[in-house]
This record gives C-alpha cells, sequence and structure tokens, in this order.
C-alpha cells in the first residue's frame, strides 16, 4: 500500500488566494483526520471523518476553512481566503477501524506558505 | 478539555545513553495513548500504543509505561543511537475519536 497520500507537498501562495489541500486515505480505512502543525500550536485536529461523514470539526479555526469527502478515497481541506498565518504544515491521516487497539497512519503533510 | 504536556522540550545526549521522555495529561479517562517519531520535514510514524487498560508495551528498544491514575506516560529508549534523533510526540484518544497531541520533546543523539 502507499500510505497515506497528500498533494501538493509544498504549497506557496499569496493572501486572499483560495487553497485547496487533498488527502488520499489508505484503502479500507474508515476514519480520517486533518490536523495542522505550527511551531507555537504544536499539532492540532481540525476536523475528522467517520465513513465519510464531518464527525467534529470543532478544531476549524473559522468559517475560511472546509473540508470535504466525497468519497471513501478522497478527501480535500479548502482555505478561501487564504491568510499569512495560515502558514503552517497540514496533515492527513488515516485510522482503519474505530476501535481501542488502531493507530492512525500520517501522510507527508502539505506545508503551505501564504505570503 | 484534554490538555497534554510533553518534558523536556529538547533532550541531547551522547550515543549509548539510556533516557526517558515524559507525557503528561490532565483528564485520565482515556481510550488509549500513543507515542509517534517526527523526523523533519515528515509526517508521523507510530512507536507504540498502550490501550487504557495496559500499564506498559514494549518494541526492541523502546518501552512506554501509562499510569492513568497519575496522568502520565514515559517513553524509555535504552542505549540510545544518533538514528533515534528526532521529535517524539504522545497522543491521548479520548472517548470518542478525538487525539489530542502534546508539544513534543526533541531528542538529539550525538556519536
Amino acid at each position: 500500500d502507499a500510505g497515506v497520500i497528500q498533494s501538493p507537498r509544498h504549497e506557496v501562495t499569496e493572501m486572499g488566494q483560495e487553497v485547496t489541500l487533498r488527502c488520499k486515505p489508505i484503502s479500507g480505512h474508515n476514519s480520517l483526520f486533518w490536523y495542522r502543525q505550527t511551531m507555537m500550536r504544536g499539532l492540532e485536529l481540525l476536523i475528522y471523518f467517520n465513513n465519510n461523514v464531518p464527525i467534529d470539526d470543532s478544531g476549524m479555526p473559522e468559517d475560511r476553512f472546509s473540508a470535504k469527502m466525497p468519497n471513501a478515497s478522497f478527501s480535500t481541506l479548502k482555505i478561501q481566503p487564504s491568510e499569512p498565518r495560515d502558514s503552517a504544515v497540514y496533515f492527513c491521516a488515516s485510522l482503519p477501524i474505530a476501535g481501542v487497539t488502531d493507530t492512525q497512519y500520517f501522510g507527508p503533510g502539505t506545508r503551505l506558505t501564504v505570503l | 478539555k484534554q490538555e497534554v504536556t510533553q518534558i523536556p522540550a529538547a533532550l541531547s545526549v551522547p550515543e549509548g545513553e539510556n533516557l526517558v521522555l515524559n507525557c503528561s495529561f490532565t483528564d485520565s479517562a482515556i481510550y488509549n495513548l500513543q507515542w509517534f517519531r517526527q523526523d523533519p520535514g515528515k509526517g508521523l510514524t507510530s512507536l507504540l500504543l498502550i490501550q487504557s487498560s495496559q500499564r506498559e508495551q514494549t518494541s526492541g528498544r523502546l518501552n512506554a509505561s501509562l499510569d492513568k491514575s497519575s496522568g502520565r506516560s514515559t517513553l524509555y529508549i535504552a542505549a540510545s543511537q544518533p538514528g533515534d534523533s528526532a521529535t517524539y510526540l504522545c497522543a491521548v484518544r479520548n472517548y470518542g475519536q478525538n487525539f489530542v497531541f502534546g508539544p513534543g520533546t526533541r531528542l538529539s543523539v550525538l556519536p
């Protein structure tokens, strides 16, 4: 298995532009998580999905952020409009089954820079 | 609200030393606790997972312990090697599926 796939790996954009980050979870995994990592705040959970349904989006910072999971093999995180403070590394992770012993598998991340 | 802290923030040791990383959490009603490793510019890789009913887990030179009542976990690394240099994060999974991560400990093992 190729693992969790994220694209792009690096994104540089200007303030006000729309940014779309993409994630393909491991095949067969039921849950998908979006995280943001910064030096100041560490790793923060933004939103997670179970069976393509958003369960908890309380970590989404504001209305400029939105996430979708149209099917079991694809998810997007969109920022519109982007701001310099959105600069961070965004990780996607997937989980096989919602059991006690299951571990998350992380993608390599997308490094976003908003100028 | 669950909060996770890790001590120390950074650690530098000579090769061969045994070392202990610490993780503390505020709400003991957890599902499990995991230790992850993160290399620069990379994602996280799971090292050990301890269920709430367990006291410890071992994998090779790594041993993780869990004391739910005191809200603490430790990661013990035996005979450290330069290849162990990375950031180590602990993550607590609450009931439901919410994961809360600590800020990490940056480890440097000097040859």
